[in-house]
């Protein structure tokens, strides 16, 4: 399985400021997607990211408020914008090749004041 | 069309005991049932996977057990430990078609007494 690290693990920002959270793997993938996971609640997909073009968004979620690059096939960011404590929440990355399964990265643990 | 249910909500059981958790999906293209343990403070780690062409599938103390007919598909965790303390969430995704994203279900918090 693949060693995925997310920076920063946990972070404390004020309401209206941006965090960008880096998601690193240690071997190429062919998926990288993010997640949300808000308190004591299951995991809600916010989009795919695709290496070399636009991210794939879920229903709910909109570029504006999280932009999402890969510049290649090992790294990805999030930027949650305009922050609001609504968004506080766990963002999990999670990477897998097509047709096997999905391995997720640590987390990084949002609270926004 | 796209939910996965997953029941119970939380779970207590005995050290020694079985525990059984359920999930029932409704979008019959789903070809792949992962089930994920999480931590507290970490993120979810792959448990045990079953696609459906198998109606069981075994790994040590965690069997999947699946039924296509009904669309539902369990955990059973034999000679369960207070290690296994945590929350497990079953999924479920189109890997062929959609680049295999995950339908989480609600999760399930798991509690092995001593």
């Amino acid at each position: 399985s693949a060693v995925i690290s997310q920076k920063p693990s946990r972070d404390i920002c004020q309401r209206g400021t941006s965090l960008t959270i880096q998601c690193q793997v240690d071997s190429q993938v062919t998926m990288m997607f993010w997640y949300r996971q808000q308190p004591g609640q299951s995991l809600t997909l916010i989009a795919t990211a695709n290496q070399g073009s636009e991210a794939t968004y879920e229903s709910g979620f909109v570029i504006d408020k999280f932009p999402i690059s890969r510049p290649n096939l090992t790294f990805s960011t999030l930027t949650v914008s305009n922050m609001s404590p609504e968004d506080s929440s766990i963002y999990l990355c999670s990477v897998g090749q097509l047709q096997e399964t999905q391995y997720f990265g640590p987390g990084t643990r949002l609270l926004v004041l | 069309q796209q939910q996965v249910k997953q029941s119970p909500q939380s779970l207590i059981v005995q050290k020694g005991g079985i525990s059984i958790i359920n999930c029932a999906y409704e979008n019959t293209a789903f070809d792949y049932f992962p089930w994920y343990q999480q931590f507290p403070g970490k993120g979810p780690a792959l448990l045990i996977a079953i696609r459906p062409d198998v109606s069981e599938k075994k790994e040590g103390r965690f069997t999947i057990s699946f039924n296509k007919s009904a669309k539902q598909f369990s955990l059973h965790i034999m000679d369960s430990q207070p290690g296994d303390s945590a929350t497990y969430f079953c999924a479920a995704s189109r890997s062929y078609n959609q680049g295999g994203k995950l339908i989480f279900g609600q999760g399930t918090e798991l509690s092995v007494k001593p």
